[in-house]
Protein backbone atom coordinates (compact mmCIF):
# COMPACT_ATOMS: atom_id res chain seq x y z
CA UNK A 1 0.00 0.00 0.00
CA UNK A 2 0.78 3.69 -0.04
CA UNK A 3 3.35 4.76 2.29
CA UNK A 4 5.28 8.13 3.50
CA UNK A 5 8.63 7.65 5.61
CA UNK A 6 9.96 10.47 7.08
CA UNK A 7 14.00 10.82 8.67
CA UNK A 8 13.81 10.49 12.46
CA UNK A 9 13.61 13.23 14.52
CA UNK A 10 14.42 15.29 16.70
CA UNK A 11 17.00 17.62 14.20
CA UNK A 12 18.73 20.05 15.97
CA UNK A 13 20.46 22.80 14.83
CA UNK A 14 21.65 25.90 15.25
CA UNK A 15 20.43 29.00 13.94
CA UNK A 16 21.03 30.13 10.61
CA UNK A 17 22.44 26.09 9.38
CA UNK A 18 20.97 24.27 6.59
CA UNK A 19 18.04 22.20 6.78
CA UNK A 20 17.01 18.71 5.07
CA UNK A 21 14.17 16.58 6.61
CA UNK A 22 14.02 13.77 3.61
CA UNK A 23 11.09 12.32 3.04
CA UNK A 24 10.37 9.10 0.74
CA UNK A 25 7.31 7.57 -0.93
CA UNK A 26 5.63 4.34 -2.08
CA UNK A 27 2.81 4.89 -4.08
CA UNK A 28 0.81 3.07 -6.61
CA UNK A 29 -0.16 5.56 -8.75
CA UNK A 30 0.07 9.47 -9.29
CA UNK A 31 -0.08 11.43 -5.67
CA UNK A 32 0.09 14.81 -4.91
CA UNK A 33 3.06 15.81 -2.06
CA UNK A 34 2.26 18.15 0.58
CA UNK A 35 4.46 19.34 3.77
CA UNK A 36 2.69 20.34 6.57
CA UNK A 37 4.16 22.04 10.01
CA UNK A 38 3.05 21.92 13.34
CA UNK A 39 3.87 24.85 15.66
CA UNK A 40 3.72 23.58 19.37
CA UNK A 41 0.13 22.83 20.62
CA UNK A 42 -1.84 24.07 17.44
CA UNK A 43 -2.69 22.15 14.19
CA UNK A 44 -1.34 21.53 11.25
CA UNK A 45 -0.26 24.24 8.61
CA UNK A 46 0.08 23.16 5.11
CA UNK A 47 3.59 24.74 4.08
CA UNK A 48 3.98 23.88 0.89
CA UNK A 49 3.23 21.64 -2.00
CA UNK A 50 3.67 19.85 -5.72
CA UNK A 51 1.62 18.33 -7.64
CA UNK A 52 3.69 16.17 -10.36
CA UNK A 53 7.16 15.34 -10.84
CA UNK A 54 9.54 17.46 -11.23
CA UNK A 55 7.43 20.20 -9.52
CA UNK A 56 9.30 22.53 -7.17
CA UNK A 57 7.35 23.53 -4.09
CA UNK A 58 8.10 26.43 -2.00
CA UNK A 59 7.30 28.55 1.21
CA UNK A 60 8.52 30.99 4.00
CA UNK A 61 12.16 29.95 2.39
CA UNK A 62 11.16 26.43 2.55
CA UNK A 63 11.66 24.09 -0.50
CA UNK A 64 10.84 20.65 -1.68
CA UNK A 65 10.96 19.04 -4.76
CA UNK A 66 9.04 16.11 -6.29
CA UNK A 67 11.34 13.57 -7.37
CA UNK A 68 9.57 10.26 -9.24
CA UNK A 69 13.12 8.45 -10.01
CA UNK A 70 13.81 8.65 -6.11
CA UNK A 71 9.97 8.73 -4.96
CA UNK A 72 11.43 11.52 -2.51
CA UNK A 73 10.60 15.00 -1.46
CA UNK A 74 12.51 16.54 0.76
CA UNK A 75 12.15 19.57 2.58
CA UNK A 76 15.18 22.19 2.60
CA UNK A 77 15.90 25.36 3.78
CA UNK A 78 18.78 27.49 4.10
CA UNK A 79 18.90 29.10 7.02
CA UNK A 80 16.81 28.20 9.79
CA UNK A 81 15.45 30.40 12.63
CA UNK A 82 14.41 29.95 15.92
CA UNK A 83 11.22 30.35 14.91
CA UNK A 84 11.01 27.67 12.42
CA UNK A 85 11.20 24.72 15.53
CA UNK A 86 7.90 22.44 15.42
CA UNK A 87 6.77 19.57 13.88
CA UNK A 88 7.34 18.85 10.24
CA UNK A 89 5.08 16.18 8.08
CA UNK A 90 5.51 14.55 4.77
CA UNK A 91 1.91 13.34 3.37
CA UNK A 92 1.14 12.64 -0.28
CA UNK A 93 -2.69 12.80 -1.70
CA UNK A 94 -4.57 10.98 -4.53
CA UNK A 95 -7.31 13.67 -5.96
CA UNK A 96 -9.51 10.90 -5.87
CA UNK A 97 -9.51 9.20 -3.23
CA UNK A 98 -9.46 12.40 -1.18
CA UNK A 99 -7.53 10.82 1.54
CA UNK A 100 -4.01 12.17 3.23
CA UNK A 101 -1.13 9.73 4.01
CA UNK A 102 0.94 11.32 6.69
CA UNK A 103 4.61 10.16 7.12
CA UNK A 104 5.24 10.13 11.05
CA UNK A 105 6.24 13.68 11.68
CA UNK A 106 9.93 15.27 11.91
CA UNK A 107 10.61 17.23 14.86
CA UNK A 108 13.09 20.18 14.08
CA UNK A 109 14.55 21.95 17.11
CA UNK A 110 16.82 25.25 16.26
CA UNK A 111 18.90 26.67 19.22
CA UNK A 112 20.08 30.78 18.73
CA UNK B 1 -11.65 35.29 10.91
CA UNK B 2 -13.04 32.07 9.04
CA UNK B 3 -11.90 29.26 10.91
CA UNK B 4 -11.98 25.44 12.89
CA UNK B 5 -12.79 25.93 16.41
CA UNK B 6 -11.76 22.66 18.78
CA UNK B 7 -12.98 22.30 22.26
CA UNK B 8 -11.85 21.79 25.08
CA UNK B 9 -8.29 22.09 24.82
CA UNK B 10 -7.55 19.17 27.49
CA UNK B 11 -10.07 16.56 28.50
CA UNK B 12 -9.82 14.14 31.07
CA UNK B 13 -11.44 10.56 30.74
CA UNK B 14 -11.93 8.11 33.69
CA UNK B 15 -12.06 4.68 32.65
CA UNK B 16 -15.18 3.60 31.27
CA UNK B 17 -17.03 7.10 29.91
CA UNK B 18 -17.91 8.18 26.60
CA UNK B 19 -16.80 11.89 26.23
CA UNK B 20 -17.18 14.10 23.25
CA UNK B 21 -14.59 16.16 21.53
CA UNK B 22 -16.62 19.19 19.94
CA UNK B 23 -15.65 20.43 16.23
CA UNK B 24 -17.04 23.53 14.82
CA UNK B 25 -16.41 25.47 11.35
CA UNK B 26 -17.13 28.58 9.63
CA UNK B 27 -15.54 28.13 6.14
CA UNK B 28 -19.09 26.86 4.65
CA UNK B 29 -16.75 23.40 3.75
CA UNK B 30 -18.71 20.33 3.47
CA UNK B 31 -16.03 17.52 4.17
CA UNK B 32 -14.82 17.27 7.76
CA UNK B 33 -12.29 15.24 9.02
CA UNK B 34 -11.36 13.21 12.40
CA UNK B 35 -7.59 12.66 13.12
CA UNK B 36 -6.21 10.71 16.17
CA UNK B 37 -2.29 11.30 16.42
CA UNK B 38 -0.04 9.70 18.79
CA UNK B 39 3.60 10.63 19.87
CA UNK B 40 5.98 9.69 16.94
CA UNK B 41 3.49 8.59 14.49
CA UNK B 42 1.44 10.71 11.67
CA UNK B 43 -1.93 11.71 11.42
CA UNK B 44 -4.27 8.42 11.15
CA UNK B 45 -7.91 8.91 9.88
CA UNK B 46 -10.38 8.04 12.38
CA UNK B 47 -13.48 9.26 10.73
CA UNK B 48 -15.01 11.41 7.80
CA UNK B 49 -18.04 13.09 6.65
CA UNK B 50 -18.27 14.89 3.12
CA UNK B 51 -22.18 15.75 3.89
CA UNK B 52 -24.58 16.76 6.08
CA UNK B 53 -26.18 13.53 7.66
CA UNK B 54 -23.17 11.29 5.97
CA UNK B 55 -20.06 9.47 7.37
CA UNK B 56 -17.58 7.04 6.62
CA UNK B 57 -15.08 5.33 8.96
CA UNK B 58 -11.57 5.87 8.06
CA UNK B 59 -8.55 3.83 8.83
CA UNK B 60 -9.28 3.43 12.85
CA UNK B 61 -12.80 4.15 13.81
CA UNK B 62 -13.73 1.22 16.44
CA UNK B 63 -14.47 2.76 19.91
CA UNK B 64 -15.46 6.26 17.86
CA UNK B 65 -18.09 7.70 16.71
CA UNK B 66 -19.33 10.73 14.66
CA UNK B 67 -22.69 12.58 13.87
CA UNK B 68 -23.16 15.22 11.34
CA UNK B 69 -26.60 16.81 12.22
CA UNK B 70 -25.12 20.22 11.03
CA UNK B 71 -23.08 21.31 8.70
CA UNK B 72 -20.47 23.16 10.58
CA UNK B 73 -20.51 20.84 13.24
CA UNK B 74 -18.43 17.18 13.07
CA UNK B 75 -18.44 16.34 17.01
CA UNK B 76 -16.27 13.09 17.98
CA UNK B 77 -17.44 10.69 20.68
CA UNK B 78 -14.48 8.62 22.10
CA UNK B 79 -16.55 5.48 23.30
CA UNK B 80 -15.29 3.31 26.46
CA UNK B 81 -14.41 0.87 23.77
CA UNK B 82 -11.62 2.59 22.83
CA UNK B 83 -9.19 0.95 25.41
CA UNK B 84 -6.27 3.34 24.32
CA UNK B 85 -7.96 6.49 23.81
CA UNK B 86 -5.10 9.15 25.03
CA UNK B 87 -3.76 10.92 22.33
CA UNK B 88 -4.44 14.32 20.45
CA UNK B 89 -6.91 14.76 18.42
CA UNK B 90 -7.49 17.09 15.49
CA UNK B 91 -10.19 17.85 13.37
CA UNK B 92 -10.02 18.81 9.54
CA UNK B 93 -12.10 20.43 6.78
CA UNK B 94 -11.96 21.07 3.26
CA UNK B 95 -14.53 22.69 0.46
CA UNK B 96 -15.25 19.23 -0.56
CA UNK B 97 -14.18 15.71 -0.30
CA UNK B 98 -10.60 15.63 -2.05
CA UNK B 99 -10.18 19.31 -2.07
CA UNK B 100 -6.51 20.25 -0.78
CA UNK B 101 -5.35 22.08 1.73
CA UNK B 102 -7.21 21.12 4.72
CA UNK B 103 -7.83 22.87 7.44
CA UNK B 104 -6.95 22.10 10.57
CA UNK B 105 -8.36 22.85 14.13
CA UNK B 106 -5.97 23.41 17.13
CA UNK B 107 -6.93 20.07 18.60
CA UNK B 108 -7.76 18.33 21.96
CA UNK B 109 -5.68 16.51 23.89
CA UNK B 110 -7.49 13.47 25.58
CA UNK B 111 -5.98 11.86 28.61
CA UNK B 112 -7.11 9.32 30.89
CA UNK B 113 -7.72 10.11 34.89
Amino acid sequence: GDSVTQMEGPVTLSEEAFLTINCTYTATGYPSLFWYVQYPGEGLQLLLKATKADDKGSNKGFEATYRKETTSFHLEKGSVQVSDSAVYFCALFYNQGGKLIFGQGTELSVKP
Amino acid sequence: DGGITQSPKYLFRKEGQNVTLSCEQNLNHDAMYWYRQDPGQGLRLIYYSQIVNDFQKGDIAEGYSVSREKKESFPLTVTSAQKNPTAFYLCASTATRGAQPQHFGDGTRLSIL
